[in-house]
């Protein structure tokens, strides 16, 4: 099957600063890629849809100044928490996604603590 | 509104017994349906998907799950249950037309007794 992995596994950051998640796709292009969001004992909220080469789309609610999303290459994806702060403290989870098999294929998510 | 539930936060069942998990979707047409299993340290992992055809579809690891659209179900069933299957279990759907973005129930923590 089609492989994501997500770097790093667990970050710990102070209040105020920024931190950088990647997200690759390693044995297949990902024209479209997704970020998740998922709080302690909830399900997978989408934050945004990650086109190559072009901005990434926002679900409502999501900040897109806090929460910068890019996709430079077909394999990497990245999202960016600028001014970190408590309450961004989650599990972060990408995906990507395959076009021709209509499925998503999930990293291994990101947990974010910030102190 | 639009959702997908899954209606059992929690299920325990016993090493060998049958196990079912519940999701219902409410949308105006029917969507593709996937589910999901997501264990610590992992990425969520694939079970089987549905987009058209017969509505029993296998999945990987013993897994099925039976759509019926008269009652906007896709219930995933395991004949016999493996102490490794305990994770949480989420259903999900892509509305034919939205973008590829998935939609997520509320998940199912399943645990199994040895």
């Amino acid at each position: 099957g089609a492989v994501v992995s997500q770097h790093p596994s667990w970050v710990i950051c102070k209040s105020g600063t920024s931190v950088k998640i990647e997200c690759r796709s390693l044995d297949f292009q990902a024209t479209t890629m997704f970020w998740y969001r998922q709080f302690p004992k909830q399900s997978l909220m989408l934050m945004a849809t990650s086109n190559e080469g072009s901005k990434a789309t926002y679900e409502q609610g999501v900040e897109k100044d806090k929460f910068l999303i890019n996709h430079a290459s077909l394999t990497l994806s990245t999202l960016t928490v600028t001014s970190a702060h408590p309450e961004d403290s989650s599990f972060y989870i990408c995906s990507g996604f395959r076009g021709r098999s209509d499925i998503q294929y999930f990293g291994a998510g990101t947990r974010l603590s910030v102190l | 509104a639009q959702s997908v539930t899954q209606p059992d936060i929690h299920i325990t069942v016993s090493e060998g017994a049958s196990l079912e998990l519940r999701c219902n979707y409410s949308y105006g047409a029917t969507p593709y349906l996937f589910w999901y299993v997501q264990s610590p340290g992992q990425g969520l992992q694939l079970l089987l998907k549905y987009f058209s055809g017969d509505t029993l579809v296998q999945g990987i690891k013993g897994f099925e799950a039976e759509f019926k659209r008269s009652q906007s179900s896709f219930n995933l069933r395991k004949p016999s249950v493996h102490w490794s299957d305990a994770a949480e279990y989420f259903c999900a759907v892509v509305l034919t037309g939205g973008g590829n973005k998935l939609t997520f129930g509320t998940g199912t923590q399943l645990k199994v007794e040895l």
